[in-house]
C-alpha cells in the first residue's frame, strides 16, 4: 500500500492553458475525493466518485473544471482555461465506502501567471 | 447542514506548554469528527477521530481530544508541546453520505 499518490506536485502555466491533474487511490478504494484549498483557507470539496460514478458536485466546480474515474482507479481533474483565481493546492483523498476517515494525497499545487 | 468553526487562525505556544485547538461543529445527526495535521507542501494526515464511544480520543503524537455533544465542540490538546508540532491543524466533520467539511485550519508555531 503506497497511499494515495497525485501527479505531478508542482505545475505552473499561464493563464488560459489547460491543465490536467492526476490522482491514484489506495487500491480498492472505491471513494474517491477532489478538494481545493486556496492559502490560509480549509479543503473545499470539489466532487466525488464512487468507482467509476461521478455521484456529486460541488457549485465551485465550474464549467471549466471536469472529473473522471473511467475504469474506476485512478481518476483525473481537468481545467481549462485556467484562470489565475484557479491557483490553489488541488487534494485527492480515497476511503471504502463506510470508512470512518478519508486518506490524503500529498496535493497538486496549481499556480497560474 | 453540518459545518466546522476552528476558533484562532494562529496559535502559538512555548515549547513544553499546553497546546490548545479549538474547534466547534454543528451537525443534524451525530458527527463523525476528525483533526487532521498538514506539513507545509503536504497532503492531510489523520492525527484522530472520533466516531462512537469513549469521548475522550487519543491519536498520534501525543495528541488527544474530547468530545462534547453539549457543547458541540472537540477541541484538541497535547500536554506539551514539541518543536516538530509547529503545523496547520484542519477539524472536519463527516456527513452520513461520507463527505467531509473542514474548517479554515489554526496553523500552530512552537517557540523554543
Amino acid at each position: 500500500d503506497t497511499g494515495v499518490s497525485q501527479d505531478p506536485r508542482h505545475k505552473i502555466t499561464k493563464r488560459g492553458q489547460n491543465v490536467t491533474f492526476r490522482c491514484d487511490p489506495i487500491s480498492e478504494h472505491n471513494r474517491l475525493y477532489w478538494y481545493r484549498q486556496t492559502l490560509g483557507q480549509g479543503p473545499e470539496f470539489l466532487t466525488y466518485f464512487q468507482n467509476e460514478a461521478q455521484l456529486e458536485k460541488s457549485r465551485l466546480l465550474s464549467d471549466r473544471f471536469s472529473a473522471e474515474r473511467p475504469k474506476g482507479s485512478f481518476s483525473t481533474l481537468e481545467i481549462q482555461r485556467t484562470e489565475q483565481g484557479d491557483s490553489a493546492m488541488y487534494l485527492c483523498a480515497s476511503n471504502v465506502w463506510g470508512d470512518t476517515e478519508a486518506f490524503f494525497g500529498q496535493g497538486t499545487r496549481l499556480t497560474v501567471v | 447542514a453540518q459545518s466546522v468553526t476552528q476558533l484562532g487562525s494562529h496559535v502559538s505556544v512555548s515549547e513544553g506548554a499546553l497546546v490548545l485547538l479549538r474547534c466547534n461543529y454543528s451537525s443534524s445527526v451525530p458527527p463523525y469528527l476528525f483533526w487532521y495535521v498538514q506539513y507545509p507542501n503536504q497532503g492531510l494526515q489523520l492525527l484522530l477521530k472520533y466516531t462512537t464511544g469513549a469521548t475522550l480520543v487519543k491519536g498520534i503524537n501525543g495528541f488527544e481530544a474530547e468530545f462534547k455533544k453539549s457543547e458541540t465542540s472537540f477541541h484538541l490538546t497535547k500536554p506539551s508541546a514539541h518543536m516538530s508540532d509547529a503545523a496547520e491543524y484542519f477539524c472536519a466533520v463527516r456527513t452520513p453520505g461520507n463527505q467531509f467539511y473542514f474548517g479554515t485550519g489554526t496553523s500552530l508555531t512552537v517557540i523554543p
